[in-house]
């Protein structure tokens, strides 16, 4: 069954420092997804992406948060200067369209733990 | 705004008994998904079942069933002869209907399963 990808799975990174997660989503999926989760909490949407665009995001998905899909298949989510807050799982998820209606399940990645110091 | 509250936070069995798992919703489309996902150990997020809102037919798979009822809306999750490896966190998530849109989920807290042999 096809899966959605992510790469690393686990990043270290120094604060300050820029860092880019990578997904791969199911490949004839339309609309992309990043989710993240501190640790033990919910997981909280940060934004969506059709078209080539953003749909929506979240209060979390500030300035320093960007998110691209620069071949059409890789789909990343860049953090420019990286706080101490910003460690958690971040989930990356993909949907598929049938319909007119977004009855469609999300297919979720199996994360990147990102770790800042 | 969309809500889905989990009012359980931990649950802990022995192996065999059933137990449910509560979500309670609030949303002002009047048409909505409903999910569950499980989230194992291991972390990664696995689809379990989708239910819409306009279909309030309880549904059964295998050991899993799902009570959905809009007059309180709840929808229910009860696992039937329980197992140590239903032990995970247990998210049920909320996606209002948007033609032709993303629609994010709006998750829970999470059910901590535990089940002991």
């Amino acid at each position: 069954e096809p899966e959605v990808t992510q790469t690393p799975s686990h990043q270290v990174t120094q604060m300050g420092q820029e860092v880019i997660l990578r997904c791969v989503p199911i490949s004839n999926h339309l609309y992309f997804y990043w989710y993240r989760q501190i640790l033990g909490q919910k997981v909280e949407f940060l934004v969506s992406f059709y078209n080539n665009e953003i749909s929506e995001k979240s209060e979390i998905f500030d300035d320093q948060f960007s998110v691209e899909r620069p071949d059409g298949s890789n789909f990343t989510l860049k953090i420019r200067s990286t706080k101490l807050e910003d460690s958690a799982m971040y989930f990356c998820a993909s949907r598929d369209r049938v319909g007119q209606y977004s009855n469609q399940p999300q297919h979720f990645g199996d994360g990147t733990r990102l770790s800042i110091l | 705004a969309q809500k889905v509250t989990q009012a359980q936070t931990e649950i802990s069995v022995v192996e065999k008994e059933d137990v449910t798992l509560d979500c309670v919703y609030e949303t002002r489309d009047t048409t909505y998904y409903l999910f569950w996902y499980k989230q194992p150990p291991s972390g990664e997020l696995v689809f379990l079942i989708r239910r819409n809102s306009f279909d309030e037919q309880n549904e059964i798979s295998g050991r899993y069933s799902w009570n959905f009822q809009k007059s309180t809306s709840s929808f229910n999750f009860t696992i039937t002869a329980s197992q140590v490896v239903d032990s995970a966190v247990y998210f049920c998530a909320l996606s209002e209907a948007q033609r032709g849109a993303n629609s994010k989920l709006t998750f829970g807290k999470g059910i901590t399963l535990s089940v002991r042999p």
